[in-house]
């Protein structure tokens, strides 16, 4: 089963908008990572947060991580046509070191 | 680019045929992950080899299998292929199993009739 959910399925923005997706989990992580997928090929690696981390950024992009609520959001600023594609969560549980994903969230980006 | 390569891209079979499907990792990495991904779905951990030992696996039956070789390139091989094992089959590659980021390649279409 999935260890995390995202949070809207899909979301629909004109670009130069703020995008922001949540994620859900269900035990203890060592971390959390955002990746995204384009058109249904590989994945790549956005940004990595801690389980001791509050919040991160990396260019355009802003995690937060809240480890009581077993919650993160990514907020992906000044969205681009670019930025269109799925993305997800996936969290490196306690004890562990594969990937549990989530269920993605697909975001287009209206020029 | 991940420098993470699979082949094929896609891959037709039949109910019961079997698949073995190729990925070569970055240079340098000598664990590799294999994930499968329905549609619409995430992806699911199959398992994962380091130092070609299997050291780690999800929740899927013994019919999936896999190696690693000593150039750290793997395969996938699944078995009495099932209609459901239709997905995309992506591997993922690291420096080793501590190491937090991993790099996936463009992964495998694979489709059962």
């Amino acid at each position: 089963s999935q260890q995390g959910e995202e949070d809207p399925q899909a979301l629909s923005i004109q670009e130069g908008e703020n995008a922001t997706m949540n994620c859900s989990y269900k035990t203890s992580i060592n971390n959390l990572q955002w990746y995204r997928q384009n058109s249904g090929r590989g994945l790549v690696h956005l940004i990595l947060i801690r389980s001791n981390e509050r919040e991160k950024h990396s260019g355009r992009l802003r995690v937060t991580l809240d480890t009581s609520k077993k919650s993160s959001s990514l907020l992906i600023t000044a969205s681009r046509a670019a930025d269109t594609a799925s993305y997800f969560c996936a969290t490196v549980i306690t004890g562990a070191n594969n990937l549990f994903f989530g269920t993605g969230t697909r975001l287009t980006v209206i020029p | 680019e991940t420098g993470v390569t699979q082949s094929p891209t896609h891959l037709i079979k039949t109910r019961g045929q079997q698949v073995t499907l190729r990925c070569s990792s970055q240079s340098g990495h000598n664990t590799v992950s294999w994930y499968q991904q329905a549609l619409g779905q995430g992806p699911q951990f199959i398992f994962q080899y380091y130092r070609e030992e299997e050291n780690g696996r999800g929740n899927f039956p013994p019919r999936f299998s896999g190696l690693q070789f000593p150039n750290y390139s793997s395969e996938l091989n699944v078995n009495a292929l099932e209609l459901d094992d239709s997905a995309l089959y992506l591997c993922a590659s690291r420096f080793d199993t501590v190491t937090d980021t991993q790099y996936f390649g463009p992964g495998t279409r694979l489709t059962v009739l």
